[in-house]
């Protein structure tokens, strides 16, 4: 079993709509939770930290569920720009982040 | 201009060949680390530094090894290539607070072993 595990996708949605994704961590002792975006052939970058309560970040909406270890992130509202892969990430020690093959996102005009 | 760079960006290289990427960042952060990135894999740690002294193997540092030159220079070398360390390869860099998980990253260097 991965240690992180994400839907690889893709995900196909029209323009304006609501997509989600999960994600399935399986160290308990995890620390902090991220999701990080990668467009086609570049570098991941960090979207947004994932915290207990809950956060949110304009059309993005972050969720935890520690007891169920799995993570969500929201879009809202989607956008042609929003098209990417997405990442979960989870941080299990000082140095050491766990990645998910990440998440595909097509939106469509 | 980019905070962290990698060099050379793509790379074509014969099995048994050794090769060197190189990684420069000018984040001024003291920690740096080495990824590689495969289809339907998440990224994998290969080697990390907490500073110039502090060098670290990571999950999968076999084939691999490192060089920390100064604070703001990493290099990653494959001492004898074999095709299935083809791969993109990440150079990232966090500040001494890392805690936050936040890494910044290079453009990657696309390494290909025949």
């Amino acid at each position: 079993r991965k240690e992180v595990e994400q839907d690889p996708g893709p995900f196909n949605v029209p323009e304006g709509a609501t997509v989600a994704f999960n994600c399935t961590y399986s160290n308990s002792a995890s620390q902090s939770f991220f999701w990080y975006r990668q467009d086609c052939r570049k570098e991941p970058k960090l979207l947004m930290s994932v915290y207990s309560s809950g956060n949110e970040d304009g059309r993005f909406t972050a969720q935890l569920n520690r007891a169920s270890q799995y993570i969500s992130l929201l879009i809202r509202d989607s956008k042609l720009s929003d098209s990417a892969t997405y990442l979960c990430v989870v941080r299990v020690s000082n140095y050491q982040l766990i990645w998910g093959a990440g998440t595909k996102l097509i939106i469509k005009p | 201009d980019a905070d962290v760079t990698q060099t050379p960006r793509n790379r074509i290289t014969k099995t048994g060949k050794r090769i060197m990427l190189e990684c420069s960042q000018t984040k001024g952060h003291d920690r740096m680390y080495w990824y590689r990135q495969d289809p339907g894999l998440g990224l994998r740690l290969i080697y990390y530094s907490f500073d110039v002294k502090d060098i670290n193997k990571g999950e999968i540092s076999d084939g691999y090894s490192v060089s920390r030159q100064a604070q703001a220079k990493f290099s990653l070398s494959l001492e004898s290539a074999i095709p299935n360390q083809t791969a993109l390869y990440f150079c990232a860099t966090s500040d001494s607070y890392g805690s936050t998980g936040e890494q910044y990253f290079g453009p990657g260097t696309r390494l290909t072993v025949t």
